[in-house]
């Protein structure tokens, strides 16, 4: 079975500045994905940002970028230049290839912006 | 183009009670899955559905059940209601097929049910 780990449960920065979210994932599968979601306030889950683990190049999403380490299985979520509107929870979530799409998601971070 | 719509947004029910939460999902998209969220549990997934076959099952009681329709709009129903089944339950579609470019999930904003 999969697990996710989030072991920050909350965060605060100030905005503009950069924050730097962990999630680490134990598989022993070779071919999986890997998700930023974000919950904001409106109970929505966005999906920020996707990873492919075949793909060696980390995923960029305009001020979201993500350091995936393979062999480490770490999956870790910066935000640069952060905005009040970042204001959310964030969910890391691991979902296996070919069929079987269940995503397992992580306990959460708070990140709170500091205007 | 249209997201993924759960009705209702709220609900409470009684103890015992069974409840019917509906989801649609964004056109051309074919499978749908639930998940349940507590404070205390966090994201559990319930069951997902695939042209009206459930293809995956959690770790959830038989009170707990689904199905799909033909137009890939979903239901899933609780029985007997329990208050630890009060939670925000989501839904997301997706496309589905071996193209990895096509595991993607959209989530819905949710039904909140409370069971007193």
């Amino acid at each position: 079975a999969q697990t996710v780990t989030q072991s920050q449960p909350e965060m605060s920065v100030q905005e503009a500045e950069t924050v730097t979210l962990s999630c680490t994932y134990d598989t022993s599968e070779n071919n999986y994905y890997l998700f930023w979601y974000k919950q904001p306030p409106s109970r929505q889950m966005i999906l920020v940002i996707r990873q492919e683990a075949y793909k060696q190049q980390n995923a960029t999403e305009n001020r979201f970028s993500v350091n995936f380490q393979k062999a480490a299985k770490s999956f870790s979520l910066k935000i640069s230049d952060s905005q009040l509107g970042d204001t959310a929870m964030y969910f890391c979530a691991f979902s296996l290839n070919f069929g079987n799409e269940k995503l397992t998601f992580g306990t959460g971070t708070r990140l709170t912006i500091i205007p | 183009k249209a997201g993924v719509t759960q009705t209702p947004r709220y609900l409470i029910k009684t103890r015992g009670q069974q409840v019917t939460l509906s989801c649609s999902p964004i056109s051309g998209h074919r499978s749908v899955s639930w998940y349940q969220q507590t404070p205390g549990q966090g994201l559990q997934f319930l069951f997902e559905y695939f042209s009206e076959t459930q293809r995956n099952k959690g770790n959830f009681p038989g009170r707990f059940s689904g199905r799909q329709f033909s137009n890939s709009r979903s239901e899933m129903n609780v029985s007997t209601l329990e208050l630890g089944d009060s939670a925000l339950y989501l839904c997301a579609s997706s496309l589905w097929g071996r193209d990895k470019s096509s595991a993607g999930y959209t989530f819905g904003s949710g039904t909140r049910l409370t069971v007193v």
